[in-house]
């Protein structure tokens, strides 16, 4: 299994640009989630998604938007991208495991908006 | 109240030492706990995880997890250099489908 994948590994975008962040996952994973990091923090969930048709927004999803028409593809897409989305992108899938549920992450995508 | 805490600063051990990382929580509720190891540039690697009280040893690595005290703990016995890196303490709240709420993380530098 290759497990998460994500492409691409690096962007720089321009303030008001937009851009499809790709994620896919070969486990046959329902859940599947969108997590962005900022230097120093913790990861903040933007988007999560527990099966095909079905999205839900995390804390942070101001400006992002999702899909789920497949169980092995959960695309990010970034509309009007500004400087505050900066920031490294991971997608992670998810399924239980040993009394709870283990997730599993993507190499993740660094993002630069100038 | 944030979910999930990690107050520690950077954490310096000596090659050898035992490394100590607390996390609290605040939802009672919270049934499912991780340890993620993060190294720079790379993505968060599971390395615990923990469901009842008590401890859990795993190779170099015991977590330990109180519910009366929302207190969960990571101790890295003989530390390594390959053990520098980011600890992420992460909870699955007992609502919201499953989706980990994240501390955010202490830095382990081990020492030669």
């Amino acid at each position: 299994n290759a497990g998460v994948t994500q492409t691409p590994k690096f962007r720089i975008l321009k303030i008001g640009q937009s851009m499809t962040l790709q994620c896919t996952q070969d486990m046959n994973h329902n859940y599947m989630y969108w997590y962005r990091q900022d230097p120093g923090m913790g990861l903040k969930l933007i988007y999560y998604s527990v099966g095909a048709g079905i999205t839900d927004k995390g804390e942070v999803p101001n400006g992002y938007n999702v899909s789920r028409s497949t169980t092995e593809d959960f695309p990010l897409r970034l509309e009007l991208a500004a400087p505050s989305q900066t920031s490294v992108y991971f997608c992670a899938s998810s399924y239980p495991q040993g009394g709870g549920w283990q997730q599993y992450f993507g190499p993740g995508t660094r993002l630069t908006v100038t | 109240q944030k979910e999930v805490e990690q107050n520690s600063g950077p954490l310096s051990v000596p090659e050898g030492a035992i490394a100590s990382l607390n996390c609290t929580y605040s939802d009672r509720g919270s049934q499912s706990f991780f340890w993620y190891r993060q190294y720079s540039g790379k993505s968060p690697e599971l390395i615990m995880s923990i469901y009842s009280n008590g401890d859990k040893e795993d190779g170099r690595f015991t977590a330990q997890l109180n519910k009366a005290s929302q207190y969960v703990s990571l101790l890295i016995r003989d530390s390594q250099p390959s053990d520098s890196a980011t600890y992420l303490c992460a909870v699955i709240p007992a609502y919201g489908n499953n989706r980990l709420a994240f501390g955010k993380g202490n830095q382990v530098v081990v020492i030669p």
